[in-house]
């Protein structure tokens, strides 16, 4: 089992409607859940992050985290052509006094259609 | 706010020859992270620093070394360069304390091309 697995993309919205973005993960130690999005040939950008099991709203974006299941969404609403990217998950452990690598997931690809 | 500088933004070399990429994190974060991202790849993540020593390590060629510095930049140290080391190289930081969220930025990214 891949240590993070995303829904395969490419994924295609029309503007205005909600994206969803799902991730699982097999490390339990992980504690921290971060989504990054990335345009092609720029650098991953940070837009949500996650720690507590529910829900984190942050504007258009939502965050859904269930450590039982292992599982971490990303639901973006009222999608953007702007949204088209590349979303990645990535869990982290994270210690305190000692910093552990982020492990991506192969990311989707979004593309949101005017 | 201040990000992550990273230079240069652009580097071709030749095989076999040597490269360094530098790394300055985000003022007061006091970790450095590496990541080497292939043509449709995610991020690999190479190696990390907290406080100036080693704290992780990943898939970093024996080729690659780094290290940081007092004033907290880092670099990375490519040797004998081969085709398959042309990717974007990503330097992220955060700040790593006890309670902290550690949150990963990551600098525009290094392009190195080897010929």
């Amino acid at each position: 089992q891949k240590e993070v697995e995303q829904n395969s993309g490419p994924l295609s919205v029309p503007e205005g409607a909600i994206a969803s973005l799902n991730c699982t993960y097999s490390d339990r130690g992980s504690q921290s859940f971060f989504w990054y999005r990335q345009y092609s040939g720029k650098s991953p950008e940070l837009i949500m992050f996650i720690y507590s099991n529910g829900d984190k709203e942050d504007g258009r974006f939502t965050a859904q985290l269930n450590k039982a299941s292992q599982y971490v969404s990303l639901l973006i609403r009222d999608s953007q052509p702007s949204d088209s990217a590349t979303y990645l998950c990535a869990p982290h452990r994270g210690s305190g006094g000692s910093n552990y690598k982020l492990t991506f997931g192969k990311g989707t690809l979004l593309t949101v259609n005017p | 706010a201040a990000g992550v500088i990273q230079s240069p933004r652009h580097l071709i070399k030749e095989k076999r020859e040597t490269a360094t990429l530098k790394c300055y994190p985000i003022p007061r974060h006091d970790t450095v992270y590496w990541y080497q991202q292939g043509p449709g790849q995610d991020p690999q993540f190479l190696i990390s620093f907290y406080e100036k020593m080693q704290s992780d390590k990943g898939s970093i060629p024996d080729r690659f070394s780094a290290q940081q510095f007092s004033d907290y930049h880092s670099e990375l140290n490519m040797s004998s360069l081969e085709l398959g080391d042309s990717a974007l190289y990503f330097c992220a930081s955060s700040l790593g304390l006890a309670g902290s969220s550690y949150e990963q930025y990551f600098g525009p990214g290094t392009r190195l091309t080897v010929t």
